[in-house]
C-alpha cells in the first residue's frame, strides 16, 4: 500500500522556467512532510519541509504547499537550474520522531 | 564535519549468502535508519536505531536485522539472499529528538544478488 505517491515519473523543464512537483498521501495521519533531492551515485539530500499547521513554506528557489484538505503537497522551484536536474522524493511522517514514508520519486530534467 | 559513510559501496552476493552492511553516521548524531531503495518503489523504510535501541521497524521479513554500537554506529544484516534483496541500502543519520525527520544520507551500498 503506497501511502505517499508521486504519479510523474519524470519531468522536464526549460531552464528558467518553473518546475513544479507534486505527491499525493492517503494516510490523513501524517502531519510532517520533506521533500529530498537525490544525484545518482550520492544518497538523498534534505531540501525543504512542512508541517500541517502551514500552507506554504518558503526557502530561496524553491516553495512548498500543503493541502491537507486534498492530501496533496507540491514542491516549486523558480527559476530552475541546470543543477536541479535530480530525483525528488518526498515524505511524509506522523511525528518528528515516527519513521519517514517516501513517495517513488519524480526524476526532474532541466533542459538549458 | 565529515558525512555519513557507508562501507563497502558495491557488493556482489550469491543467492542463499549472507550480508553485513556497515554504517558510520555524522559525529555527535545518535539516531540511524536504513532504507531500501528499488527502481519503482522509492525507499522503503527498513528501521531505526536510537541510542542502541531499535525504536522503529519498517515492514520487512526478519532476515533484515539490524544494530547500533555505543559509538552510533550501526550495522545492517541480510540472512539468506533473495534476489529480490538487490537494491541500493542507504543509512541516514540525525541528532535524534525533534530533529529526527531532517535525517543526512549516506551514499548507500549497491548490493547485487546473483
Amino acid at each position: 500500500d503506497q501511502q505517499v505517491k508521486q504519479n510523474s515519473p519524470s519531468l522536464s523543464v526549460q531552464e528558467g522556467r518553473i518546475s513544479i512537483l507534486n505527491c499525493d498521501y492517503t494516510n490523513s495521519m501524517f502531519d510532517y512532510f520533506l521533500w529530498y533531492k537525490k544525484y545518482p551515485a550520492e544518497g538523498p539530500t534534505f531540501l525543504i519541509s512542512i508541517s500541517s499547521i502551514k500552507d506554504k513554506n518558503e526557502d530561496g528557489r524553491f516553495t512548498v504547499f500543503l493541502n491537507k484538505s486534498a492530501k496533496h503537497l507540491s514542491l516549486h522551484i523558480v527559476p530552475s537550474q541546470p543543477g536541479d536536474s535530480a530525483v525528488y522524493f518526498c515524505a511524509a511522517s506522523r511525528t518528528l520522531n515516527e519513521k519517514l514514508t517516501f513517495g517513488t520519486g519524480t526524476r526532474l530534467t532541466i533542459i538549458p | 564535519k565529515a558525512g555519513v559513510t557507508q562501507t563497502p559501496r558495491y557488493l556482489i552476493k550469491t543467492r542463499g549468502q549472507q550480508v553485513t552492511l556497515s554504517c558510520s553516521p555524522i559525529s555527535g548524531h545518535r539516531s540511524v535508519s536504513w532504507y531500501q531503495q528499488t527502481p519503482g518503489q522509492g525507499l522503503q523504510f527498513l528501521f531505526e536505531y536510537f541510542s542502541e535501541t531499535q525504536r522503529n521497524k519498517g515492514n520487512f521479513p526478519g532476515r533484515f536485522s539490524g544494530r547500533q554500537f555505543s559509538n552510533s554506529r550501526s550495522e545492517m544484516n541480510v540472512s539468506t539472499l533473495e534476489l529480490g534483496d538487490s537494491a541500493l541500502y542507504l543509512c541516514a543519520s540525525s541528532p535524534g529528538g525533534s530533529s529526527y525527520n531532517e535525517q543526512f544520507f549516506g551514499p548507500g551500498t549497491r548490493l547485487t544478488v546473483l
